[in-house]
C-alpha cells in the first residue's frame, strides 16, 4: 500500500541550529516527492519537489531535501533554522502518469524554534 | 495575480444548517481537490475533479458533495451540518499535462468550520 511516514511528531530546535525532518515512503511506482509547510491557520506552501535527476533538491527558504531510493527516504534539511521556520511540515508522495496524481500525505512534523 | 481563494476563512454554524464552502482559482488549472484536515493530523482527500462536470470521491468518505460547473470554481456543500463535520477544509488545484503529470498542487488558505 502507498504510504508516507513522518516518524517525528514534534521537533524542537534552537534558532541557528541545523534541522533534519525525516520522511519515509512506500510507493509501488516511480515516486514524485514533495515537502509542504503550513503555518498556523494557513494553507500549505510548497517548499520543494523531486521528480527525477539530481537527488539533492533545493527549495525555498533555504531548505533542501535528498532522495535516497535505497532507503525510501526524502529527508528535509536546513543548515540554520530561523524563528520564522516554526510551522507544520508535511511530506507527500504522488505518482507518474496521467490521472494518477493524487497525493498521499504524512501526518506532519511540528517544528518549534526557541530563541 | 494567479492564486487560489477560499471563503469563508472561518465559519461557526449550528447543527442542521446547509453550508457551502467556496473555492476559486485563477491559474486555469483543470484539476481541483478538497482535503479535510483535523488538528495535528494529515490531510485526507475527500473530493477531486479533473475538469468541468467531472467529480470523484476521494479516499476519505465524506457526507459533503461538490460540483464543477466552471473550471475556476469548485464549491463544497454540506446539506445538514453536524458537529462531526467540524474540521479544516483545504482546497487545492493542479495543472494537467499529458505524458506525465507533475502533481504539484497549489493550496488555498483553508476554511475552518465549527458546527455547534
Amino acid at each position: 500500500a502507498q504510504s508516507v511516514t513522518q516518524p517525528d511528531i514534534h521537533i524542537t530546535v534552537s534558532e541557528g541550529a541545523s534541522l533534519e525532518l525525516r520522511c519515509n515512503y512506500s510507493y509501488g511506482a516511480t515516486p514524485y516527492l514533495f515537502w509542504y509547510v503550513q503555518s498556523p491557520g494557513q494553507g500549505l506552501q510548497l517548499l520543494l519537489k523531486y521528480f527525477s535527476g539530481d537527488t539533492l533538491v533545493q527549495g525555498i527558504k533555504g531548505f533542501e531535501a535528498e532522495f535516497k531510493r535505497s532507503q525510501s527516504s526524502f529527508n528535509l534539511r536546513k543548515p540554520s533554522v530561523h524563528w520564522s521556520d516554526a510551522a507544520e511540515y508535511f511530506c507527500a508522495v504522488g505518482g507518474a502518469g496521467y490521472n494518477t496524481d493524487k497525493l498521499i500525505f504524512g501526518t506532519g512534523t511540528r517544528l518549534q524554534v526557541f530563541p | 495575480e494567479a492564486d487560489i481563494y477560499q471563503t469563508p476563512r472561518y465559519l461557526v454554524i449550528g447543527t442542521g444548517k446547509k453550508i457551502t464552502l467556496e473555492c476559486s482559482q485563477t491559474m486555469g488549472h483543470d484539476k481541483m481537490y478538497w482535503y479535510q484536515q483535523d488538528p495535528g493530523m494529515e490531510l485526507h482527500l475527500i473530493h477531486y475533479s479533473y475538469g468541468v462536470n467531472s467529480t470523484e470521491k476521494g479516499d476519505l468518505s465524506s457526507e459533503s458533495t461538490v460540483s464543477r460547473i466552471r473550471t475556476e470554481h469548485f464549491p463544497l456543500t454540506l446539506e445538514s451540518a453536524r458537529p462531526s463535520h467540524t474540521s479544516q477544509y483545504l482546497c487545492a488545484s493542479s495543472e494537467s499535462k499529458r505524458g506525465g503529470t507533475r502533481n504539484e498542487q497549489f493550496f488555498g488558505p483553508g476554511t475552518r468550520l465549527t458546527v455547534l
